[in-house]
């Protein structure tokens, strides 16, 4: 199972972008789909958008106008950004992915989480 | 789109069987068979429990089974220990390849 790490700003001010990256690490079997998910403090959780194995992208409704999610395959690495934050915004942000395993089994990892606070 | 419908806390004993329920639409739980289960234990990424309405990842305990009928996606648990107190959430592909979550399900081992 691969394992995520992520990175990106933690603190932001009002209309500002967040910008956060993550990093696909270890055996890779066969990735097909990778997610960015949200959870605002003591809330649950929230999809933010998702990259299929056919190099589409779908956004949350929501957060369409606001989003972009951009895969570096020499890398690796997938990334989020979200422009004009506000509180609303503030989140512990995960990264994920789903991987088929040869004998047709799903799994899925997530990133440790990146807790993004915005405030003045 | 709308979350998905949860009850917000459910509870049991040790030893006992529950169910959470999840309930959407046409557009999502209706018509996918992509619904899937998630446990969040506090300060803790979610993990994957179910996949596929009824599938289980490797690993995972197959006291944890699941259902679909209709707009209403179905999580149980048999024989309840105390690490299965946690947050669960169920999650389904939506008709517009979009995602949506429930709003969560507390379950308390009493």
């Amino acid at each position: 199972q691969v394992q995520l790490q992520q990175w990106g700003a933690g603190l932001l001010k009002p209309s500002e972008t967040l910008s956060l990256t993550c990093a696909v690490n270890g055996e890779s079997r066969t990735g097909f789909y990778w997610d960015w998910i949200r959870q605002p403090p003591g809330k649950g959780l929230e999809w933010i958008g998702e990259f299929n194995h056919s190099a589409t992208i779908n956004y949350n409704p929501s957060l369409k106008s606001r989003v972009t999610m951009s895969f570096d395959t020499s890398k690796n690495q997938f990334s989020l950004k979200l422009r004009s934050v506000t509180a609303a915004d503030t989140a512990v942000y995960y990264c994920a992915t789903w991987e088929v395993a040869t004998t047709g089994t799903k799994s899925q990892s997530w990133g440790q989480g990146t807790l993004v606070t915005v405030s003045s | 789109q709308s979350a998905l419908t949860q009850p917000a806390s459910v509870s049991g004993s040790p030893g006992q069987s529950l169910t959470i329920s999840c309930t959407g639409g046409s557009s999502d739980v209706g018509g996918s068979k992509f619904v899937s289960w998630y446990q969040q234990h506090p300060g803790k990424a979610p993990k994957l429990i179910l996949y596929d309405v009824s599938s289980r990842p490797s690993g995972v305990s197959n006291r944890f089974s699941g259902s679909k009928s209709g707009y209403t996606a179905s999580l149980t648990i048999s024989g309840l220990q105390a690490e299965d107190e946690a947050e669960y959430y169920c999650s389904s592909f939506t008709t517009s390849d979009t995602r949506v979550f429930g709003g969560g399900t507390k379950l308390t081992v009493l």
